[in-house]
């Protein structure tokens, strides 16, 4: 089925390591979504693009991770330096556009599950 | 500030049983609420969304502003309905999802 698609899925690294993760969303879908997830907790938004522009970066850590939609389709998450807390899963999603109604959904991906040693 | 609480960070019930997974919020505009479920090895989905008032798998879940609450219900559990469930709230006009911490749902046999 096509559905968002990311990769890796599973990325081992030491701290201080850089790291980067790639999204590729639903063909079509103007609204590309990052969300770091710690175990134990609800996914929490880091960026959201809106076709290549940036909509809500408020929660990204921007001296460490930095993303970017080129053409305003994938889009790639990066950490550099990375830290023992940056491990979590991070989760792609997209929706079909800024109208925010009820037809709005997002739809996330198998997400990349990040270990810092 | 949005905020939404699950309460339960794990629930078991027995097969046929009811179910009722908690979610509150604090919000004070108004708010969209979803439920979204995610089985085992499978990818996070949507299950339901307060605006279309339907049920889904047997799952209903009706929002109570007065409480600022939005629980998820069903009358008789089933063993397929184990999975992680997390409540998430979104401003109205916006996209940004704003999630709980997560309730495990395991249903004994």
């Amino acid at each position: 089925e096509a559905g968002v698609a990311q990769s890796p899925r599973y990325k081992i690294i030491e701290k201080r390591q850089s790291v980067a993760f790639w999204c590729n969303p639903i063909s079509g879908h103007a609204t590309l979504y990052w969300y770091q997830q710690i175990l134990g907790q609800g996914p929490k938004l880091l960026i959201q693009f809106q076709n290549n522009g940036v909509v809500d970066d408020s929660q990204l850590p921007k001296d460490r991770f930095s993303a970017e939609r080129l053409k305003g389709v994938d889009s790639t998450l990066k950490i550099q330096p990375a830290k023992l807390e940056d491990s979590a899963v991070y989760l792609c999603a997209s929706s079909p556009g800024l109208a925010g109604g009820s037809y709005n959904e997002q739809f996330f991906g198998p997400g990349t599950r990040l270990t810092v040693l | 500030a949005q905020r939404v609480t699950q309460p339960e960070k794990l629930l078991s019930v027995f097969k046929g049983a009811p179910v009722e997974l908690k979610c509150n919020y604090s919000y004070s505009g108004s708010p969209e609420l979803f439920w979204y479920v995610q089985y085992s090895r499978q990818r996070l989905q949507l299950l339901l969304r307060h605006i279309s008032r339907e049920s889904i798998k047997g799952f209903t879940a009706d929002l109570n502003k007065g409480e600022t609450s939005f629980h998820l219900k069903k009358p008789f559990a089933q063993e397929e309905d184990s999975a992680m469930y997390y409540c998430a709230l979104r401003r109205w006009g916006a996209q940004k999802l704003v999630f709980g911490q997560g309730t495990r749902l395991t249903i004994n046999p």
